[in-house]
């Protein structure tokens, strides 16, 4: 069983463009978890999805980001005119439901150039 | 609500010597806590996890904690460090028995392990 997997890892965007960062859960996991660290920083939570449903999104910016887990394929975390301030590692982590561990992901590092 | 508190951002220790990585935790309800592990450039790798069993808890690479909630503490300790073991620690509080869902972490403490 694959774990938790995200592309791509490493993500260079110029100001203004935009970012699309994915995450595979593990197998039968439906339920996954975004996470921003910047630098020198702990993991900051954003959004908890599960499939099809925003489940809470109370950690996410009111502006340019979004976030979707589809029926079919991987959990997609878009930031629309990135900035240099989004310069940061994104980490996603899933787990099969809401009372069971969550595994995470290597993270994608965004560059914001 | 919940938070965490690492105490320490940097830890320097010698090789062989005992490891202390300290952590103090808030929490509205019985909190599940985690230790964590992060290798430069790499992901998280979980090192061990209190969900209110045992209040010492024994983790991989012979680390381990104690969860004392009199003090709100969460201490990681290993009694012999290994240069292999010179990373970003984060300590972890997650209201429910899981880490699944909103999980709150400390800033991290980098420990330094010299010959």
């Amino acid at each position: 069983n694959a774990g938790v997997m995200q592309n791509p890892r490493h993500l260079v965007r110029r100001r203004g463009q935009e970012a699309r960062l994915r995450c595979s859960p593990m197998k039968g996991h439906s339920h996954v978890y975004w996470y921003r660290q910047l630098p020198e920083e702990g993991l900051k939570f954003m959004v908890y999805l599960q499939k099809e449903n925003i489940i809470d999104e109370s950690g996410m910016p009111k502006e340019r980001f979004s976030a979707e887990f589809p029926k079919e394929g991987p959990s997609i975390l878009r930031i629309q005119q990135v900035v240099r301030g989004d310069s940061a590692a994104y980490f996603c982590a899933s787990s099969p439901s809401s009372n069971t561990e969550a595994f995470f992901g290597q993270g994608t590092r965004l560059t914001v150039v | 609500a919940q938070s965490v508190t690492q105490l320490d951002s940097h830890v320097s220790v010698s090789e062989g010597t005992p490891v202390l990585l300290r952590c103090n935790y808030s929490s509205s309800y019985s909190p599940s806590l985690f230790w964590y592990v992060q290798h430069p450039n790499k992901g998280l790798q979980l090192l061990l996890k209190y969900t209110s069993a045992a209040t010492l808890v024994k983790g991989i690479n012979g680390f381990e904690a104690e969860f004392k909630k009199s003090e709100t503490s969460f201490h990681l300790t290993k009694p012999s460090a290994h240069m292999s073991d010179a990373a970003e620690y984060f300590c972890v509080v997650s209201e429910g028995r899981t880490n699944a869902g909103k999980s709150t972490f400390g800033d991290g403490t980098t420990l330094t392990v010299k010959p």
